[in-house]
C-alpha cells in the first residue's frame, strides 16, 4: 500500500520568500508523484508531475519539485512567493503500474503568504 | 470550456434520503473518479473506473454506488445518506493524461 505524508498541515512565508512544501511518500513499487494546488472553492489543478527521467521537474507558477528516492520525499519549493500562491497544496502519489490513476493524497498543507 | 462538470454544486438532503451526484467529462478519457475530501483527511478514493462498464471500489466505497454507462458520465449515488457523508465531492477524469478534476459538490446531510 502506498501513502503519503506532508509535513505541516499550515506554512506561512513572507513576500518574495521562499516557499518549501514537504511530501513523503511510501510505495513498494516506483511512484507516479504529483503535487496539486487548490484554491478556496474550487477543484485541485495539477501543478507539476514526476514519472521517471529528471529528477528536478518544473511546473506551473514557477514552482518545481525534486524527487529524492533515498529519502523518499518530493518536497515543492518556490524561490519567491506571490501573494496569489496562498492556497493548499496537496502531494499524491500513484504507484507506477497505474500511471496517473489511483492516487493516494497526503491531507493537504495550507500556505499564507505574508504581505 | 473542456473538462469536468460536476453538478450540482451545492446539496442539503435529510438523513435517509437519496440522490445522485452527477459528473460529465468532454475529453474522452477512459479514466474516471470520485474522492471525499474532508478537514484534515486530503482527498480519498471512493470508487473509479477505467472504461465504460467497468468499476472498481477505492478506499471509501461504504454507502455509495457508481455506474459507467458511456465514457462521459460518471454519476455516484448514495442510496440512504447519512450525516457521516457530509462532505465535499470531486469527481476527476484522466488516464494517459493527469487527472482533471472537477470543481465539486458541496454535500449536507441534516
Amino acid at each position: 500500500a502506498q501513502s503519503v505524508t506532508q509535513l505541516g498541515s499550515h506554512v506561512s512565508v513572507s513576500e518574495g520568500a521562499l516557499v518549501l512544501l514537504r511530501c513523503n511518500y511510501s510505495s513498494s513499487v516506483p511512484p507516479y508523484l504529483f503535487w496539486y494546488v487548490q484554491y478556496p472553492n474550487q477543484g485541485l489543478q495539477l501543478l507539476l508531475k514526476y514519472t521517471t527521467g529528471a529528477t528536478l521537474v518544473k511546473g506551473i507558477n514557477g514552482f518545481e519539485a525534486e524527487f529524492k528516492k533515498s529519502e523518499t520525499s518530493f518536497h515543492l519549493t518556490k524561490p519567491s512567493a506571490h501573494m496569489s500562491d496562498a492556497a493548499e497544496y496537496f502531494c499524491a502519489v500513484s504507484e507506477a503500474n497505474f500511471g496517473n490513476e489511483k492516487l493516494t493524497f497526503g491531507t493537504g498543507t495550507r500556505l499564507t503568504i505574508i504581505p | 470550456n473542456a473538462g469536468v462538470t460536476q453538478t450540482p454544486k451545492f446539496q442539503v438532503l435529510k438523513t435517509g434520503q437519496s440522490m445522485t451526484l452527477q459528473c460529465a467529462q468532454d475529453m474522452n478519457h477512459e479514466y474516471m473518479s470520485w474522492y471525499r475530501q474532508d478537514p484534515g483527511m486530503g482527498l480519498r478514493l471512493i470508487h473509479y473506473s477505467v472504461g465504460a462498464g467497468i468499476t472498481d471500489q477505492g478506499e471509501v466505497p461504504n454507502g455509495y454506488n457508481v455506474s459507467r454507462s458511456t465514457t462521459e458520465d460518471f454519476p455516484l449515488r448514495l442510496l440512504s445518506a447519512a450525516p457521516s457523508q457530509t462532505s465535499v465531492y470531486f469527481c476527476a477524469s484522466g488516464g494517459r493524461s493527469p487527472q482533471h478534476f472537477g470543481d465539486g459538490t458541496r454535500l449536507s446531510i441534516l
